[in-house]
């Protein structure tokens, strides 16, 4: 059965960090594209990274620079490393599979929750 | 980067109606396009993928329809489980982008 288990989310000051895990299970995070989809309170989706099977990597606008996507292939684990953390930043973040690669997001983990304030 | 506009915002229908939501893609997505459903407090779910295929265990009372830049979604008789946002997602390029959300209630 197909499992993600995301955790590590919490309160954290503006311009601090944080990163979030992953933990897959029934499917191996290394041979698929896996993505960061978050969610402000109240508001609707919102992509923030991917991270294909060969390892490249790719960010929203809103996160480029300050965010980094990466993955423990001895762990089945994928994380996002956030990093000089905004008020906006505040939101559900939830990780994907993305099956074949394409952008259809079939499985999803239950989410963590990030809130950024003084 | 791709903008995705659905309608309406939120809609009330009552139990055994038709719902149809619609998607307008800012340029041409061809099919790359799914739907999804989310309860409160739980993670997204896929219903549609390619604009028209119905996702494994999905109840057939939900299709898509639609390709280029209009596309538009259907429960073809609301049940009460079916009370939920639901949002579409374009996959032609990166960023991936989604719709507003249509929030569904019974009315």
């Amino acid at each position: 059965e197909v499992q993600l288990v995301e955790s590590g989310g919490g309160l954290v000051q503006p311009g601090g960090s944080l990163r979030l895990s992953c933990a897959a299970s029934g499917f191996t995070v290394s041979s698929n594209y896996m993505s960061w989809v978050r969610q402000a309170p109240g508001k609707g989706l919102e992509w923030v990274s991917v991270i294909y099977s060969g390892g490249s990597t790719y960010y929203a606008d809103s996160v480029k620079g300050r965010f980094t996507i990466s993955r423990d292939n001895s762990k089945n684990t994928l994380y996002l490393q956030m990093n000089s953390l905004r008020a906006e930043d505040t939101a559900v973040y939830y990780c994907a599979r993305d099956r074949g690669g394409d952008g259809v997001y079939d499985y999803w983990g239950q989410g963590t929750l990030v809130t950024v304030s003084s | 980067d791709i903008q995705m506009t659905q309608s309406p915002s939120s809609l009330s229908a009552s139990v055994g109606d038709r719902v149809t939501i619609t998607c307008q893609a800012s340029q041409d997505i061809s099919n790359y396009l799914n739907w999804y459903q989310q309860k409160p407090g739980k993670a997204p779910k896929l219903l549609i993928y390619d604009a028209s295929n119905l996702e494994t265990g999905v109840p057939s009372r939900f299709s898509g329809s639609g390709s280029g830049t209009d596309f538009t979604f259907t429960i073809s008789s609301l049940q009460p489980e079916d009370i939920a946002t639901y949002y579409c997602q374009q996959y032609d390029n990166l960023p991936r982008t989604f719709g507003q959300g249509t929030k569904v209630e019974i009315k």
